[in-house]
């Protein structure tokens, strides 16, 4: 059974950068099937798609937050993180890391708990 | 972007009862080559992450009860919950992933009477 969690601060203050990583197991985080992405909820609001990394490093962005966004992995560590620069309390929210089947069309299948991360100064 | 409007915002039902949750894209999601809807619904519960229940519009994913099905095509979706259960008291949204960036409607959010 595959299993992401995420980690990492739980407050950043505002114009600083919020860093997150996502540890996978029970899987291959190195394997060309899947897209590993990365997406946030704003306190009891819907769902955004922030985007995704590719095991390759081939990234893909949410245009409405590609100018703050760096996504990287590491296939040795089985981890995949996200880098958001220049936070405002607008990005107060619950961070959630998932796997995207991508061309198996089974859209996300699997996701981490979550993580809420706080800006504030 | 494409828009994913949900409907109702809320729904409040008896137990047994048959849940009917309705989406709407701002444009198709048929994928022409493969004739597939990239469509997929989720359930999530209070403190939990969303839970995958439908791809391609009406494919259950693997663990799902069979009271939850998917239906429809192009723009026009439903999910339906055909015997209300207690644990399905939850928000539900649809998302396309026919196109980036990926959306996902609003959510509708589901009671029990």
């Amino acid at each position: 059974q595959v299993q992401l969690q995420e980690s990492g601060p739980g407050l950043v203050k505002p114009s600083q950068t919020l860093s997150l990583t996502c540890t996978v197991s029970g899987g291959s985080i190195s394997s060309g099937h899947y897209y590993w992405t990365w997406i946030r909820q704003h306190p009891g609001k819907g769902l955004e798609w922030i985007g995704y990394i590719y095991y390759g490093g081939s990234t893909y962005y949410n245009p409405s937050l590609e100018s703050r966004v760096t996504m990287s992995i590491d296939a040795s560590t089985k981890q995949f993180s996200l880098k958001l620069r220049s936070v405002t309390a607008a990005d107060t929210a619950v961070y959630y890391c998932a796997r995207d089947t991508g061309p198996a069309g089974k859209a996300f299948d699997f996701w981490g708990q979550g993580t809420l991360v706080i800006v504030s100064s | 972007d494409i828009v994913m409007t949900q409907s109702p915002d809320s729904l409040a039902l008896s137990l047994g009862e048959r849940a009917t949750i309705n989406c709407k894209s701002s444009q198709s999601v048929l994928f022409s080559s493969n004739y597939k809807n990239y469509l997929a619904w989720y359930q999530q519960k209070p403190g939990q992450p969303p839970k995958l229940l439908i791809y391609w519009a009406s494919s259950r994913e693997s663990g799902v009860p069979d009271r939850f099905s998917g239906s429809g095509s192009g723009t026009d979706f439903t999910l339906t919950i055909s015997s209300l259960q207690a644990e399905d008291v939850a928000v539900y949204y649809c998302q396309q992933y026919y196109s980036n960036p990926f959306t996902f409607g609003q959510g509708t959010k589901l009671e029990i009477k």
